[in-house]
């Protein structure tokens, strides 16, 4: 098994870009996270879902936008992005709620 | 809003010495507490995973503890060594998941 795959590693956006973070896992898990984590600190959720078809805000949703049509696919949208934006982006997935959380190794994101 | 605070942010020990990792939350309403390991530059490798009904999880040199009473989970690391340098961080798993800052450890051969 893969586990829980993200691309691109690494990106550089102009002010004002859009781009597609793409997250995929095989493991059959219900559940889809995506979180950010900036410099020295711990990470905070964006979106979650609980399964095809089905999404909702974590802690820090503006500016990203998710849709999840198949059980294995989470991408996450950013639209017209803000050097506020630039993190490391993290996606995860879990069998059930609060059950153990998998991770993939992240993308790196610039906004200038 | 649950908040959970790692402390120390850092911690420096010499090899072969046991510690302890401190971990603790606002909201004992929490399904489960999972500790992880970040390499930098790395993602987040899972250590343990301690269910709400659970005091204790032990893995090798690992043993994790949990009082939801209290707010407070605790992860022992015995007899450590200089590939044990990381970032730790913890998660409280309650539908969403809210993670520390970690605490970086640094194991000086």
């Amino acid at each position: 098994n893969a586990g829980v795959t993200q691309t691109p590693k690494f990106r550089i956006l102009k002010i004002g870009q859009s781009m597609t973070l793409q997250c995929a896992q095989d493991m059959n898990h219900n559940y889809m996270y995506w979180y950010r984590q900036d410099p020295g600190m711990g990470l905070k959720l964006i979106y979650y879902s609980v399964g095809a078809g089905i999404t909702d805000k974590g802690e820090v949703p503006n500016g990203y936008n998710v849709s999840r049509s198949t059980t294995e696919d989470f991408p996450l949208r950013l639209e017209l992005a803000a050097p506020s934006q630039t993190s490391v982006y993290f996606c995860a997935s879990s069998l059930q709620t609060s059950y153990e959380q998998y991770f993939g190794p992240g993308t790196r994101l610039t906004v200038t | 809003k649950q908040e959970v605070t790692q402390i120390p942010a850092a911690l420096s020990v010499p090899e072969g010495e046991n510690l302890v990792l401190n971990c603790s939350f606002t909201d004992s309403a929490i399904y489960n507490l999972q500790w992880f390991r970040q390499d930098p530059g790395k993602g987040l490798t899972s250590l343990l995973l301690i269910q709400s009904s659970q005091r204790e999880q032990t893995s090798g040199r690992l043993n994790a503890s949990l009082d939801k009473s209290s707010g407070r989970s605790t992860l022992y690391i015995a007899a450590s060594q200089p590939g044990d340098s990381a970032t730790y961080l913890c998660a409280a798993l309650a539908g969403k998941s809210t993670f520390g800052d970690g605490t970086t450890l640094t194991v000086k051969p």
